[in-house]
């Protein structure tokens, strides 16, 4: 099947802990994305990548590290991890850069549970 | 997100009735308008697009019409389905709105 894929799907970790969370796409996409979506729904971008390049690094604590091996991989690492990192995190990916101008195909997310 | 507002946040509509969900957004240059939907516990799916230089675009039961002069557009749901409940992003610019909680009331 052609998709986003992302793992793990559910994430309970302590505080302070490093975790990591894969993302692959096999749609031939140029460009990835990582969003995060809080309690109330909202989603926001985080980071973007086209062909393994960072092209979008919105305001996120350097605790969170997106690490891009090839075109069709995005994984984020997030270090010393908080309370309030607890949300669901999306991957993504479209064709061609420049969020705004293409849609986006989602993974089906990864739902990362701080305590 | 900032450049995008939504509204309403929730809509509860009777099956078979019609749902309208509206979004404004503030940069000009914003020139492709996507629609997403989002079923309980999955990522968010494209249902339909439109480009600026188009003024409205329809798939079946779901269309989508684009002021760019009063910079707002809308997604219109007609003859509702249960199938239909699930939250609704608009988007430009990358930036997505904060979605609206559609319920279909049999």
């Amino acid at each position: 099947d052609t998709a986003v894929s992302q793992t793990p799907k559910y994430l309970v970790t302590q505080m302070g802990n490093d975790k990591s969370i894969k993302c692959e796409q096999n749609l031939g996409h140029d460009t990835m994305y990582w969003y995060k979506q809080d309690s109330k729904k909202f989603l926001k971008i985080m980071f973007s990548y086209n062909n393994k390049e960072l092209i979008i690094n919105e305001t996120v604590p350097n605790r969170f590290s997106p690490k891009s091996p090839d075109k069709a991989h995005l994984n984020l690492h997030i270090n010393s991890l908080e309370l309030g990192d607890s949300a669901v995190y999306f991957c993504a990916s479209s064709n061609l850069p420049g969020p705004g101008n293409y849609g986006y195909t989602f993974g089906s997310g990864t739902r990362l549970t701080v305590v | 997100g900032e450049n995008v507002e939504q509204h309403p946040s929730t809509l509860s509509v009777q099956e078979g009735d019609s749902a309208v969900i509206k979004c404004t957004y503030s940069d000009s240059a914003s020139n492709y308008f996507p629609w997403y939907k989002q079923e309980l516990g999955k990522g968010p799916q494209l249902i339909i697009d439109i480009r600026s230089n188009v003024g409205e675009k329809k798939d079946q039961r779901i269309a989508v019409t684009l002021n760019k002069t009063a910079k707002h557009f809308s997604l219109h749901i007609t003859e509702t389905q249960p199938e239909d409940s699930a939250v609704y992003f608009c988007a430009a610019s990358g930036d997505f709105g904060t979605g609206t909680s559609l319920t279909v009331i049999p």
